[in-house]
């Protein structure tokens, strides 16, 4: 019942670039809130690797990079490793729900 | 550093409530405007935010689960716990409890190892 919505998978051979979209709503990503971007791998805690739609947080290489327009927000991935090689979640705050919304989740396969 | 670890059962019966505890250390609960929130993954599924409580006490949860829920904290123990009534099988899941502050727009920074709960008779 995810209320942002990001492509189930997206691949790309090593040193490529791949992005991952996150579409909401004016409830949510289109609203003051900003949008957070986590890295998940197997049996592990998530980890922020974008935050406030475009901040790195430090130790994150700069090979990510965060936007947002209007609805929708983005996570690229510049010069692809196979340590990327993980689930990703998009996440913002929604007036309407008056609570945190995660994205559907994508896979990032490296080729 | 703040750690946070979650606690409870790994085995709950169908109809039966679940109880979970996250303890946090490194750092006092109370101090610091911060949120304490319950995230969980179902099996093959994506993330999804359960609620939060904030250090005054007071709560938010998901619409969609609040009718079940209840996040509480107890400030002595550094902790604060779960319960999560009329469990099925689609409540099976890693649980995660989260900090994330006003500061911080609801980034969740610190993070459990995240505790799987069944739910199977």
């Amino acid at each position: 019942q995810s209320v942002l919505t990001q492509p189930p998978s997206v691949s790309g051979a090593p040193g490529q670039r791949v992005t991952i979209s996150c579409t909401g709503s004016s409830s949510n990503i289109g609203g003051t809130y900003g949008v957070h971007w986590y890295q998940h791998l197997p049996g592990t805690a998530p980890k922020v690797v974008m935050y406030a739609n475009s901040n790195r947080p430090s130790g994150v290489p700069d090979r990510f990079s965060g936007s947002k327009s209007g609805t929708s927000a983005s996570l690229a991935i510049t010069g692809l490793r196979a340590e990327d090689e993980a689930d990703y979640y998009c996440q913002s705050y929604d007036s309407s729900l008056s609570g945190y919304v995660f994205g559907t989740g994508t896979k990032v396969t490296v080729l | 550093q703040v750690q946070l670890q979650e606690s409870g059962p790994g085995l709950v019966k169908p109809s039966q409530t679940l109880s979970l505890t996250c303890t946090v250390s490194g750092g006092s609960i109370s101090s610091g405007s911060y949120y304490w929130n319950w995230i969980r993954q179902p099996a093959g599924r994506g993330l999804e935010w359960i609620g939060r409580i904030y250090t005054t006490g007071a709560t938010n949860y998901n619409p969609s689960l609040k009718s079940r829920v209840t996040i509480s904290i107890d400030t002595s123990k550094n902790q604060f716990s779960l319960r999560l009534n009329s469990m099925t099988a689609a409540d099976t899941a890693v649980y995660y409890c989260a900090r994330d502050s006003p500061s911080t727009n609801g980034r969740f920074d610190d993070w459990g190892q995240g505790t799987l709960v069944t739910v199977s008779s």
